[in-house]
Order: C-alpha cells, then structure tokens, then sequence
C-alpha cells in the first residue's frame, strides 16, 4: 500500500532561516496536498499540487513536485514565529477524499 | 462565515465507557469528512458523507463506531464502547466539492482519551 513518508519529523529553526520540509511517497502522486496544523486548531490548506515539475507559492512558502511525482518539499524563506506549527502533506489514495497521509513535521521557530 | 465546529474539544472517559463526537459542517457543504490520528500515527480516513448518506465507511475500524449525519446537517461519531486504543484526535472536515483543497475547511478536532 502506498505510504508517505514525511522528513524531518521535528525542526526548530531561528527566526529568519530558511527551510524545507519533505514528503516522500512510494507510489507515483497524483495528488499531493500540504496542510498546517497549529495546537487546538483545525488543519489549514496551504497548497495542492497535482502536475510532475510543479510549483507553488504562497507569501514566503513554496511547494513543489519533483518531476517523477514521487516527492514533494516545502520550503519557507525567512521564517517567522508564525510559521510554527505541524506540517502534513497528505496524497490522493483511491479517490480524491481517502487521503493518505504523512505523519507530520513539527517545525519551532527561535526568536 | 462560520467554520467548522466539532465538540467536544477535549473528552476522557473511562475503558467501557460511550462517546459521542459531533462536528458542525459549514453551511450549504453536502461533503463531510471524519479523519483520526492516533497518538504517534498518521491520519488515516474513517468515512464519508453526501448529504446525509454514507457514500465511503471503509475506514471505520470497527462496529463499535456509528456515524450519523440525520438531515444531511451536523454529524455525529458514537464510540460504544471506547478502548484505550481509540484514544487519538478526531477531525472532522467539509467541503461543497468531493474532494479536499482549498475548498475543504477543517474543525479544530477533537482530543479523546481513553482511560
């Protein structure tokens, strides 16, 4: 069955550095969501990406799919405290609803 | 607008015990979601409504979960009865479209514990 395999699992980071988070998966994406998920909040959308070389971005965070449709990374420039919180991508199982989903990376971010 | 509210945020209660989770979808959305994470685990899907009908249970673990959607409003998760490893965050998500994006909106979750 497919998986997706999420890197790092936690991150802290100074304020103002960048960074990239990854989602790996076993089987070809063909669909690949990003979410962000802050303590006693719900899960915010940030970004979907369905086509192999795509990019996105939104404010400082991009996301891309690697041509091979099989990784997807988050990258944030200049973080801010914002930033911090859970970040999951999650991937179009038999439909577009049955997500699978990674397991998360909690980011930190230092002042 | 209103988002989407799921209550309680927070629940223990006892092995044996029952447990009703509701979630209140956003206004005019026909989809609904339930989603868990066990503690250390991924999110993994439980089922999916149209309206008020189950269109996908195929997540459900096991009968000791009902999934109700009367009247194609809110919806509500039984846990009859709880064990310690239904323990986990339940989401509930909804959304006017079959799919999650930009269009889909999440509750704040529900944090279960099983004592």
């Amino acid at each position: 069955s497919q998986e997706l395999e999420q890197s790092p699992q936690s991150l802290i980071v100074q304020e103002g550095k960048n960074l990239t988070i990854n989602c790996t998966s076993s089987k070809t994406l063909y669909g690949l969501y990003w979410y962000k998920q802050k303590y006693g909040e719900g899960l915010i959308f940030l970004m979907m990406l369905q086509k192999g070389g795509e990019e996105k971005s939104h404010e400082k965070i991009t996301a891309k799919l690697d041509e091979k449709k099989q990784q997807s990374s988050l990258h944030i420039t200049a973080s801010q405290p914002s930033h911090a919180g859970i970040y999951l991508c999650g991937a179009d199982k038999d439909s577009n609803y049955q997500l699978i989903w990674g397991a998360g990376t909690k980011l930190i971010i230092k002042p | 607008e209103a988002g989407v509210t799921q209550f309680p945020s927070h629940s223990v209660i006892e092995k044996g015990q029952t447990v009703t989770l509701r979630c209140d979808p956003i206004s005019g959305h026909d989809n609904l979601y339930w989603y868990r994470r066990v503690m250390g685990k991924e999110i993994k899907f439980l089922l999916h409504f149209v309206k008020e009908s189950k269109q996908d249970e195929s997540g459900m673990p096991n009968n000791r979960f009902l999934a109700e959607r009367t009247g194609g409003t809110y919806s509500t998760l039984k846990v009859q009865p709880a064990e310690l490893e239904d323990s986990g965050v339940y989401f509930c998500a909804s959304s006017p479209r079959l799919h999650l994006g930009p269009e889909a909106f999440f509750g704040q979750g529900t944090r279960l514990t099983v004592v």
